[in-house]
């Protein structure tokens, strides 16, 4: 049983591109939510989504970020636009109803921004 | 505004000791609490839980403390193992979303 997976693991862009961050849940969980994490720092929640639905966004910047789940295929994390303050580690964890407690993770995307 | 704070950035215990980890939190709509384990370069693996409702829960070398009244919690580990050195996060739920304090590296030395 696969736990969560993300793609790339390393992501570099330079100031202006767009960044595309993958996540797919573990097999049988269909909430997502995305957390980023700054150097020397704990993570923070990002935005909370279930098939097709956001649920949750508050933790999203308002400009720049959207993030989508489509009924087939990955969650996915999209930066436009990307600044040196993007640079993070982006995490994704999944959880396999709406009320269950624990949320299992992803390795992670390390995006760095030149 | 920090919800959940560990205010200890490192610990460093000798093998075979007993490993404490805190973690203070102020909004008291949290029902559910967690304690994370982190390598470099990995995503956060899953430790132990407690419930609002518990004080205590146990898991093997592992377990957690909850202290309402203090609003604290703490992650015990005995005995203490090389293979224990990594960062630890703890998180609390609320409204679906966890809030992760800023984390405690935790250094076992032989």
């Amino acid at each position: 049983n696969a736990g969560v997976m993300q793609n790339p693991r390393h992501l570099v862009r330079r100031r202006g591109q767009e960044a595309r961050l993958r996540c797919s849940p573990m097999k049988g969980h269909s909430h997502v939510y995305w957390y980023r994490q700054l150097p020397e720092e704990g993570l923070k929640f990002m935005v909370y989504l279930q098939k097709e639905n956001i649920i949750d966004e508050s933790g999203m910047p308002k400009e720049r970020f959207s993030a989508e789940f489509p009924k087939e295929g990955p969650s996915i994390l999209r930066i436009q636009q990307v600044v040196r303050g993007d640079s993070a580690a982006y995490f994704c964890a999944s959880s396999p109803r709406v009320d269950g407690d624990e949320q299992f993770f992803g390795p992670g995307t390390r995006l760095t921004v030149l | 505004d920090q919800q959940v704070k560990q205010n200890s950035p490192s610990l460093s215990v000798q093998e075979g000791r007993i490993s404490i980890l805190n973690c203070d939190y102020t909004n008291s709509m949290f029902d559910y609490f967690l304690w994370y384990k982190k390598y470099p370069a990995e995503g956060p693996t899953f430790l132990i839980s407690i419930s609002s409702i518990k004080d205590k829960n146990e898991d093997g070398r592992f377990t957690v403390f909850l202290n309402k009244s203090a609003k604290h919690l703490s992650l015990h580990i005995v005995p203490s193992q090389p293979g224990d050195s990594a960062v630890y996060f703890c998180a609390a739920k609320g409204a679906q979303k966890l809030v992760f304090g800023q984390g405690t590296r935790l250094t076992i030395n032989p």
